[in-house]
């Protein structure tokens, strides 16, 4: 079966620029969770999602946005990058929102210089 | 503010020694403390799990120690090899509603001598 997969695997982006990092849970799961894991530390929720609406959100300014499509992939947009920004990017997947269980998948490698 | 706070940073065993990582938090709110294993490159993998209603879990080499009263709770891993050697996170969640909110300690990085 396969797990949670992301896309893409790595990206370079310029101060300013924007990007969009994808998502697809688990077959079945229906909540998305979105991390920023900064190198040395333990991951920062940003967003949760289940059946599309927004059910949680993490410390982060509103240059990082997100939404759910009806097959519950999911995407993250960050705007007007910083160097700040540059980090692994971690989706988890569970079952729906109330469900405590959560499976990361590989994450996206985000630099920006 | 750092609401899980993970200790050692860092830790070497010898093979079939028995590490142990350890995790406190302050929000009693919270109902659900995973641990998760990363290796260099990859997410998070999700090792072993506890609720506060229960004191110790076992799966495997792995084990959960859990002390409600102290806010206070640990992994052991049994027997352990030089495969074990990654970092390993805690965590905490099922506070404030937003249950899918884990709020993650810094990390051990374990290192497993042959």
């Amino acid at each position: 079966d396969a797990g949670v997969t992301q896309s893409p695997t790595h990206l370079i982006k310029t101060r300013g620029q924007h990007v969009t990092l994808r998502c697809s849970p688990i077959s079945g799961h229906k909540s998305v969770s979105w991390y920023q894991q900064v190198l040395g530390q333990g991951p920062q929720f940003i967003f949760q999602y289940y059946e599309k609406e927004e059910r949680g959100r993490g410390n982060f300014p509103d240059r990082f946005s997100a939404r759910q499509f009806p097959n519950y992939s999911s995407e993250l947009n960050v705007n007007a990058l910083l160097l700040g920004d540059s980090a692994l990017y971690l989706c988890a997947s569970s079952l729906a929102a109330g469900t405590r269980e959560q499976y990361f998948g590989p994450g996206t490698r985000l630099t920006v210089t | 503010q750092q609401q899980v706070k993970q200790s050692p940073q860092s830790l070497i065993v010898q093979k079939g020694g028995i590490p142990i990582i350890n995790c406190a938090y302050e929000n009693t709110a919270f109902d659900y403390f995973p641990w998760y294993q990363q290796f260099p490159g990859k997410g998070p993998a999700l090792l072993i799990a506890i609720r506060p209603d229960v004191s110790e879990k076992k799966e495997g080499r792995f084990t959960i120690s859990f002390n409600k009263s102290a806010k206070q709770f640990s992994l052991h891993i049994m027997d352990s090899q030089p495969g074990d050697s990654a970092t390993y996170f805690c965590a905490a969640g099922g506070y404030g509603g937003s249950q899918g909110n884990l709020i993650f300690g810094k990390g051990t990085k374990l290192s497993v001598k042959p």
